[in-house]
Parts: structure tokens; C-alpha cells; sequence
């Protein structure tokens, strides 16, 4: 099983600033690697996938990078609506979850 | 739109049995395989079952293997919840794959989660 570990646990910062989430794989996942914003008392949203494409209405100032086992999400000038928990994803027959990074102000 | 939403959560006994359903809507829903994922109380994602567009591969995670099922029919896909311990107990979330292949790719579309409370 692959593990991801996210850094860091609590980011904290003001609207209008640069939010860098990190993900690390235990073994290389190539780009296979997705993300995830989740608000208090609801579903996930996919935001990223395959380590830097926008989901389907996702906003611009949401962008991933990395490859094999760094990755790294960046929201650019951050919105309130931005403050929430970000998961990433591993793809493949057992997906695992990293445990979360939690933006807050 | 696609949209899901699961039905069958509720309080039931360590050992005890329940069974979830989630009904898809809103998009070609034989497309695309179909994931539970869950949530326990104050903790983070953690995936639990898929199943192929047509059913013909399921895949469980470690937690549950040999206790939950994953199955769909029609519109519905169901986890079938057997041997059920307090740590099972958690908020779950059916979600789309935004593929529709032969493994587990990325949930495009979630439910909002039917929750499940093991306790005596």
C-alpha cells in the first residue's frame, strides 16, 4: 500500500495570500495523484487530477504539480471560500488518501 | 447534473449487518464505475470499495475485505456492510469515477454521505 503524507498539518494565512499544499508518495505514483477540497459538513470536491489538471470548473488559481513522489498544490491569492481541509489521492486498484492539510485563516 | 445520493445508513450493534444504497441521476450512469469512500468522526478520507461500469471488478479496501461488498444494479450501487465493528462507525460517501475503465481513477461527483454508528 502506497502512503501519502501531507505537510503541513495546519497552514495557517490570510485571504490574498499563496496557499503550497505538499504530498508525498511512499513509492513513486508517476502523475497519478489527485486532489481534493472538502468544507465542514460536506462531500469532497475533486480539484485536481493526475497531479496538474483542473477539474471541471475548478478556478485558475488552483494549480498542482509533481511527479513520482513530491507533489504540490498552489491557491494563488486565496478566497475565504478557500479555507477548508485538501486531501490527496493515489490512483490505482487500492486508493489511498493522504491525512489532510487544513487551511485556515 | 449528475448527482447521487445514498440511503441506509443508521445505528446498529457490533456484528450487526446493514445495507447502503446510492442512486445515481443526471448523467449515462453504465459509464462509469462507482466508489464508497468514508469518514469517521473528526478523521480524514479513507476509500472503500469500487465497482466497474458493468460490474465485472470489484476491489475492496484492506479494512473491509471480506466483510463489505460492493454490487450495482440499474442506477444503484449498494455496500453490503456484514461484521460490522465501532470503527467501522463513519459518515459514507458514494462517488462517481470520472473514467470509465477497468480500475479506480479519480470521484468527480460525491454524494452527500449517509452515516453509520456501530455501537451497543
Amino acid at each position: 500500500e502506497i502512503v501519502l503524507t501531507q505537510s503541513p498539518v495546519i497552514l495557517s494565512l490570510s485571504p490574498g495570500e499563496t496557499a503550497t499544499l505538499s504530498c508525498r508518495a511512499s513509492q513513486s505514483v508517476r502523475s497519478h495523484l489527485g486532489w481534493y477540497q472538502q468544507k465542514p459538513g460536506q462531500a469532497p470536491r475533486l480539484l485536481i487530477y493526475d497531479a496538474s489538471n483542473r477539474a471541471t470548473g475548478i478556478p485558475a488559481r488552483f494549480s498542482g504539480s509533481g511527479s513520482g513522489t513530491d507533489f504540490t498544490l498552489t491557491i494563488s491569492s486565496l478566497e475565504p471560500e478557500d479555507f477548508a481541509v485538501y486531501y490527496c489521492q493515489h490512483r490505482s486498484n487500492w486508493p489511498t488518501f493522504g491525512q489532510g492539510t487544513k487551511v485556515e485563516i | 447534473q449528475a448527482q447521487l445520493e445514498e440511503s441506509g445508513g443508521g445505528v446498529v450493534q457490533p456484528g450487526g449487518s446493514l445495507r447502503l444504497s446510492c442512486e445515481a441521476s443526471g448523467y449515462f450512469y453504465t459509464t462509469y464505475g462507482m466508489h464508497w469512500v468514508r469518514q469517521a468522526p473528526g478523521k480524514g478520507l479513507e476509500w472503500v470499495a469500487f465497482i466497474r461500469h458493468d460490474g465485472s471488478n470489484k476491489y475492496h479496501g484492506g479494512a473491509v475485505r471480506g466483510r463489505f461488498t460492493i454490487s450495482r444494479e440499474s442506477s444503484k450501487v449498494f455496500l453490503e456492510m456484514n461484521s460490522l465493528r465501532p470503527e467501522d462507525t463513519a459518515v459514507y460517501y458514494c462517488a462517481k469515477d470520472d473514467y470509465g475503465g477497468n480500475f479506480p481513477q479519480y470521484m468527480d461527483v460525491w454524494g452527500k454521505g449517509t452515516t453509520v454508528i456501530v455501537s451497543s
